[in-house]
């Protein structure tokens, strides 16, 4: 069965400094990859996704991935944190003729200190 | 403005009285699905419906109900509310129910069972 495991429940970083969120996936079949923010009391927004066409994907708000088939990952990164990038942050997997689509990680909340 | 809306958006029950929680899509969308979220778990999917009529369990569907009678509306239904599903509750809606379409977030139903 398809998982998706993300690694450290709570980052902090100071502002301006990189942003590092991990994300590995399992699974048999080639995966299609998302990321999700959750921003205090609100419901979760799409940052990125990669459906097999390249492998760097670059979402809103400066924030990219990269899929590497050899390591099963699929790390969300961000050159320089910014104090709006505060939230939770839920990696996701789905697979090609899967209706149930997402399978989501227990999520990574974000700090950013000034 | 295309949203996924969610009521109440809190709500305080006792256990065993009948509940339901209303979810609308105005995008036309096929694929709606409910998930709940608890600390340390992410999201996991209760159930889903490809479209209208057309409805089938998720990872976690006990003691919930679902009903697909028109595209917008995808109702969740607690007959019999028990403490252990206290929790956060999202409905989603995508286009069309393929792996790589993006899900679309309600803001979310806080419920809490005595």
């Amino acid at each position: 069965a398809q998982s998706v495991t993300q690694l450290g429940s709570h980052v902090s970083v100071s502002e301006g400094a990189l942003v590092l969120l991990r994300c590995n996936y399992s699974s048999s079949v080639p995966p299609y990859l998302f990321w999700y923010v959750q921003y205090p009391n609100q419901g979760l927004q799409l940052l990125l996704k990669y459906t097999s066409a390249a492998t760097l994907v670059k979402g809103i708000n400066g924030f990219e991935a990269e899929f590497k088939k050899s390591e099963t990952s699929f790390h969300l990164t961000k050159p320089s944190a910014h104090m709006s990038d505060a939230a939770e942050y839920f990696c996701a997997v789905s697979f090609s003729g899967s209706a149930r689509q997402l399978t989501f990680g227990s999520g990574t909340q974000l700090t950013v200190l000034p | 403005e295309a949203q996924v809306t969610q009521n109440p958006r809190y709500l305080i029950t006792v256990t065993g009285k009948k509940l339901t929680v209303t979810c609308s899509q105005n995008m036309n969308h096929e694929y709606m699905s409910w998930y709940r979220q608890d600390p340390g778990l992410g999201l996991r999917q209760i159930y889903y419906s490809m479209n209208v009529e057309v409805t089938d369990k998720g990872d976690v569907p006990e003691g919930y109900k679902v009903s697909r009678k028109e595209k917008r509306n995808f109702p969740l239904i607690l007959e019999s509310p028990s403490p252990n599903q206290t929790s956060l509750y999202f409905c989603a809606s995508s286009l069309r129910a393929t792996s790589t379409d993006t899900q679309y977030f309600g803001p979310g139903t806080r419920l809490t069972v005595l």
